[in-house]
């Protein structure tokens, strides 16, 4: 599986979008981007995942550059329940073991 | 909605004893998973378990470690003879298998393991 690099860190304000990026330059063409978020000590909790094309869910938006290289998890709206640290995975197949990076912590405030 | 428990939430245990750690896995899912974070670490990536038999293992799960699916509900981890170095949370995750290349994986809360 590919490897991710995400910013360590970030910060948005309550009730604004947060864009949190994931670069993913090895991919392959079979590979899925997944996102997983930790909150506190909590297990980690799926968001979204894709493969080409962009994709949204209930929690979020997933938008993934042409060359694939790269892509963007977006929380249309934050909240004070967001804070977690949020990570990208690259995955061929899903019954594989999830490698988490360090991922980003994002810290949402007021 | 469905959701992986485990039991017990904190196990205290001395250096040496024996522990089983629970997991309830959604029903009707068929792969299953243990993880471990050691505070302040990342995830780490254990064993995974499919059709009665380990799938894949990490360079962690040696000798000292087991897993079991007793009955059609429960999956244990056991871990024979506890280190120091055990003391961690313990995830415990599950996926349907039946979207092989899409599958998610749904986590319990976790199991934090305190060896003294």
């Amino acid at each position: 599986d590919a490897k991710t690099t995400q910013p360590p860190s970030m910060d948005c304000a309550e009730g604004r979008a947060a864009n949190l990026p994931c670069n993913h330059s090895t991919i392959s063409g079979n590979e899925y981007v997944y996102w997983y978020r930790q909150i506190h000590s909590q297990g980690p909790q799926y968001i979204i995942h894709g493969l080409k094309n962009n994709e949204t869910n209930e929690m979020a938006s997933l938008i993934i550059t042409e060359d694939r290289k790269s892509s963007t998890l977006i929380l249309p709206h934050a909240t004070l329940r967001d804070t977690a640290v949020y990570y990208c995975i690259a995955l061929y197949n899903a019954g594989n073991m999830l490698t988490f990076g360090g991922g980003t912590r994002l810290m949402v405030k007021p | 909605e469905p959701e992986v428990t485990q039991t017990p939430s904190h196990q205290v245990t001395q250096m040496g004893q024996e522990v089983i750690l629970r997991c309830v896995p959604i029903s009707n899912h068929l792969y299953f998973y243990w993880y471990r974070q050691i505070l302040g670490q990342k995830v780490e990536f254990l064993v995974s378990f499919y059709n009665n038999e380990i799938s894949e293992k990490s360079e962690i799960f040696d000798d000292q470690f087991s897993v079991e699916r007793p009955d059609g509900s429960n999956f244990t981890l056991k871990i024979r003879s506890t280190k120091l170095e055990d003391s961690a949370m313990y995830f415990c995750a599950s996926g349907t298998g039946i979207f092989v290349r899409t599958d998610t994986q749904y986590f319990g809360p976790g199991t934090r393991l305190t060896v003294l």
